[in-house]
């Protein structure tokens, strides 16, 4: 069975540092793997989608991830944060099961600071 | 505007009470999904349709009735709910649950249960 672990619930940076938001699975198939951003009072939006093409995957938002499969894991990166990040940050793997299930992960809260 | 609505955005039950949330998709999806969100817990999947016909209800208690009866339209009715089912409610839709298709999130409907 697959499965999606966040680590660190929190995650604080200043404005203009870098953001590294780690995400660690567990499948035994080949995986998809995506990050949703939740910004308040609003549902999950869509950041960035790895489908087994290039490792390094480039979202919005000047969002980007890597696959890495030795280490079984699709960090989020940025740059540079700014305050419009600041939002809850979901990792999620997809297999195929006859259709596709999505497990997310539990999520980690980007705070960033001025 | 994510294309994907939900009524009402609050609501506040009995456990006694009978109400329903209802999801609507403007996007000419033919896959929707109920999921929920507790606090510090990861998403939970609830149930799946796919072209109107239900195809994973995710051991999800009896006192959560879904319904849908056409592409566009989602029902989740509640009735007799316990406190713990406090949390918020999220609908999803995407173009074909079998493939690997982003989904689409509405607002969600935070509940409360009394």
């Amino acid at each position: 069975a697959q499965s999606v672990t966040q680590l660190g619930s929190h995650v604080s940076v200043s404005e203009g540092a870098l953001v590294l938001l780690r995400c660690n699975y567990s499948s035994s198939v080949p995986p998809y793997l995506f990050w949703y951003v939740q910004y308040p009072n609003q549902g999950l939006q869509l950041l960035l989608k790895y489908t087994s093409a290039a490792t390094l995957v480039k979202g919005i938002n000047g969002f980007e991830a890597e696959f890495k499969k030795s280490e079984t894991s699709f960090h989020l990166t940025k740059p540079s944060a700014h305050m419009s990040d600041a939002a809850e940050y979901f990792c999620a793997v997809s297999v195929s099961t006859g259709g596709f299930k999505t497990i997310f992960g539990a999520g980690t809260r980007l705070f960033v600071k001025a | 505007e994510t294309g994907v609505t939900q009524t009402p955005r609050h609501l506040v039950m009995g456990m006694t009470n009978k109400k329903s949330l209802k999801c609507e998709q403007h996007l000419g999806h033919n896959a929707m999904y109920w999921y929920k969100q507790s606090a510090k817990k990861p998403l939970e999947l609830m149930f799946v349709y796919n072209f109107k016909e239900q195809t994973e209800n995710n051991s999800v208690p009896s006192r959560f009735s879904p319904e849908c009866p056409n592409s566009s339209h989602l029902f989740l009715h509640l009735h007799t709910l316990q406190p713990e089912d406090s949390a918020l409610y999220l609908c999803a839709s995407s173009q074909d649950a079998t493939n690997l298709d982003t989904q689409y999130f509405g607002p969600g409907t935070r509940l409360l249960v009394l």
